[in-house]
């Protein structure tokens, strides 16, 4: 099975930060990552698939990049609505597996 | 774009069953896989399987195996998630989302709210 690894596990910011979360994987999945936030009480939400394009309707403030198993999310210009949960998911082959979590407090 | 309804909280003893669903609106049910992902307290997200409501294929989690059973009703647009042999590490909540397919990437486009079980003596 192939294993997400997030970090960091959390990171204090401010507003107007640029903000950078890092995720591995266990083996090589090409571009089949995603991106999801999640705040509670509330269901996750989608921001990026192949790692780096973006889902309609997120800010263009998030974007994600690949460099071989290493996977970055940037929010460029944290806003307040930012802080939350941060999960990568690879989407290569089950189980799809997530990463441990970011969150951005 | 579509939306999923999920079942309220449950309360189940040690060793009980409980069984989640999904209610689907605005688009065709068979054509996209169901995933069910949950997140126990504290904890991240852990998928837990999925189920081809076209086919009936079903993938489950190694973890989940043994316990897990996912089924569907094409007649009302609902998935279910159905976990056995409760212990309290089944505390969490549970998730049901759809997924999409854009040039080959596969994500979850659409997530349920979510629903507690709590499982307690």
């Amino acid at each position: 099975d192939i294993q997400m690894t997030q970090s960091p596990s959390s990171l204090s910011a401010s507003v107007g930060d640029r903000v950078t979360i890092s995720c591995r994987a266990s083996q090589r999945i090409f571009k089949f990552l995603n991106w999801y936030q999640l705040k509670p009480g509330k269901a996750p939400k989608h921001l990026i698939y192949a790692a780096s394009s973006l889902q309609s309707g997120v800010p263009s403030r998030f974007s994600g990049s690949a460099s071989g198993t290493d996977f970055t999310l940037t929010i460029s210009g944290l806003e307040p609505e930012d802080f939350a949960t941060y999960y990568c998911q690879q989407s290569f082959s089950t189980p799809l597996a997530f990463g441990q979590g970011t969150k951005v407090e | 774009q579509g939306q999923l309804v999920q079942s309220g909280a449950e309360v189940k003893k040690p060793g009980a069953s409980v069984k989640v669903s999904c209610k689907t609106s605005g688009y065709t049910f068979t054509d996209y896989y169901f995933h069910w992902v949950r997140q126990a307290p504290g904890q991240g997200l852990e998928w837990m399987g999925r189920i081809n409501p076209d086919s009936g294929d079903t993938n489950y989690a190694h973890n989940f195996q043994a316990r897990v059973t996912m089924t569907w009703d094409t007649s009302i647009s609902t998935a279910y998630m159905e976990l056995s042999s409760l212990t309290s590490d089944d505390t969490a909540i549970y998730f049901c989302a759809k997924d999409r397919d854009t040039n080959g990437y596969l994500y979850f486009d659409l997530w349920g709210q979510g629903t507690l079980v709590t499982v307690s003596s």
